[in-house]
C-alpha cells in the first residue's frame, strides 16, 4: 500500500525566507503527484501537478520537483510572505486507479 | 474556473440519521470522489465514481454509500449515522484525457457532527 510522508509536520519561518517542503512515497509506480494548500477549516486549492514523466512544475514563487526513483517530492517556495501560512498537502495519484493517497500536510507559519 | 459546491458547510445530526451530503460540479468531469479528513488521520478516500451510476469503493466505504444519477453531481449517504462518522468531508472532481488524469478539484467540505 502506498505510504506518503511530509516532513516536517510543521515549520515557522520569517517573512523573505526561502522554504522547502518534502514529500515521500513508498511506491515508485504513481501516476502524477499534486501539491495542495489548506487553510484552516476550508477545501484544497491545488497549487502544482507534475505528471509522472515530467520533473518539475513552476507557479510564480513555487517550484515543485518530481524524483520518481527515489520517491521523493519538494515544494520550493521563494520569497516566503505571511499570506502563504497554511497546510501543505502532497497527493501522489494511484497508477491503478483514478484516486490520491495524500500525505498528512505541512503546517506553515510565515511571520511578518 | 472549475467550481465544485457542497451542499452545506456545516452540518449536525444524531445517531441513526439518513444523512444526504451533495456534491456538485460544473465543468463536465467524469470523475467525482468522496474522501473524508480527520486530525492525524489525513484525507481518506470513502468511493469515487468515473461515469455516471458507476461507483467504486476507496479505502474506507464501511457504513457510507453513493448515488450518482448525473454527470455533475455525486451524493454521499450515511445510513445510519454514527459519531465515528463526525468529521470534514471532502468532494472533488477530475477530468480523464487521452494524455491521461488530469488535476483533482476539490469543493470547500462539509463539516458533519453527529451527535
Amino acid at each position: 500500500k502506498q505510504e506518503v510522508t511530509q516532513i516536517p509536520a510543521a515549520l515557522s519561518v520569517p517573512e523573505g525566507e526561502n522554504l522547502v517542503l518534502n514529500c515521500s512515497f513508498t511506491d515508485s509506480a504513481i501516476y502524477n503527484l499534486q501539491w495542495f494548500r489548506q487553510d484552516p477549516g476550508k477545501g484544497l486549492t491545488s497549487l502544482l501537478l507534475i505528471q509522472s514523466s515530467q520533473r518539475e512544475q513552476t507557479s510564480g514563487r513555487l517550484n515543485a520537483s518530481l524524483d520518481k526513483s527515489s520517491g521523493r517530492s519538494t515544494l520550493y517556495i521563494a520569497a516566503s510572505q505571511p499570506g502563504d501560512s497554511a497546510t501543505y498537502l502532497c497527493a501522489v495519484g494511484r497508477n491503478s486507479g483514478y484516486a490520491l493517497n495524500f500525505g498528512k500536510g505541512t503546517s506553515l507559519l510565515v511571520t511578518p | 474556473d472549475v467550481k465544485v459546491t457542497q451542499s452545506s458547510r456545516y452540518l449536525v445530526k444524531r445517531t441513526g440519521e439518513k444523512v444526504f451530503l451533495e456534491c456538485v460540479q460544473d465543468m463536465d468531469h467524469e470523475n467525482m470522489f468522496w474522501y473524508r479528513q480527520d486530525p492525524g488521520l489525513g484525507l481518506r478516500l470513502i468511493y469515487f465514481s468515473y461515469d455516471v451510476k458507476m461507483k467504486e469503493k476507496g479505502d474506507i466505504p464501511e457504513g457510507y454509500s453513493v448515488s450518482r444519477e448525473k454527470k455533475e453531481r455525486f451524493s454521499l449517504i450515511l445510513e445510519s449515522a454514527s459519531t465515528n462518522q463526525t468529521s470534514m468531508y471532502l468532494c472533488a472532481s477530475s477530468l480523464t484525457g487521452t494524455s491521461g488524469f488530469y488535476e483533482q478539484y476539490f469543493g470547500p467540505g462539509t463539516r458533519l457532527t453527529v451527535t
